[in-house]
């Protein structure tokens, strides 16, 4: 079974701390994906990786950054927390990037609050 | 307006009820559509995947794309105890197969 990994289940922070979120695939896949989850929103998506040290932006990238040094690692980072970023984070990996194994496998989630 | 329209809910039934559940676009250009269901405290998973338009049945579930009218459903036959869960449609182009946009999810409740 693939396993996504989020280090930390729950979170909080004060305003203005730089927050790390870690996520681990074991199935050597691709694609890594950072979500926020909100009511009412949905899952959108924040940053998103193709390959080791390749990142682009998703739909809500501001105030957020990533890092991927190695193929079964991405990082989520808050430079400077703020109480809007208080979240469930998701992370998800996919083989691919088609129909064929583009399934996204996602992690348990990490639930941020910054007071 | 946003893309991906979802009743949030919640939605409760007795066990054995047949569940509809739905989502409305405004993109055209979608062709991949997808349903997650999440569980409490889990992370999302695929329930079902369909192309373009039409049926497709897996057991007690059958996802149904009408892209005539931008409207997709999930259908739940027989609903247990074990399907309370939130219900997450998810879409996208095909130029971005992994950049998906989610419904906001319908929360559903089976009780015994």
């Amino acid at each position: 079974d693939v396993k996504v990994t989020q280090s930390s289940r729950y979170l909080v922070k004060r305003t203005g701390e730089k927050v790390f979120l870690e996520c681990v695939q074991d199935m050597d896949h691709e694609n890594m994906f950072w979500y926020r989850q909100d009511p009412g929103l949905g899952l959108r998506l924040i940053y998103f990786s193709y390959d080791v040290k390749m990142k682009e932006k998703g739909d809500i990238p501001e105030g957020y950054s990533v890092s991927r040094e190695k193929k079964e690692r991405f990082s989520l980072i808050l430079e400077s927390a703020s109480t809007n970023q208080t979240s469930m984070y998701l992370c998800a990996s996919s083989l691919t990037s088609g129909p064929e194994g583009g399934e996204l496998f996602f992690g348990e989630g990490s639930r941020l609050t910054v007071l | 307006q946003k893309e991906v329209e979802q009743d949030p809910g919640p939605l409760s039934v007795p066990e054995g009820a047949i569940v509809s559940l739905n989502c409305t676009y405004s993109n055209s250009a979608f062709q991949y559509f997808m349903w997650y269901r999440q569980y409490s405290r889990k992370g999302p998973e695929l329930l079902m995947y369909t192309y373009s338009s039409g049926n497709k049945e897996d057991g007690r579930f059958t996802a149904q794309v009408d892209k005539s009218s931008k409207y997709i459903s999930l259908f739940i036959r027989d609903s247990q105890p074990s399907d309370s869960a939130t219900y997450l449609c998810a879409m996208s182009d095909s130029g971005g197969y992994n950049k998906l946009i989610f419904g906001a999810g319908t929360r559903l409740a089976v009780h015994p």
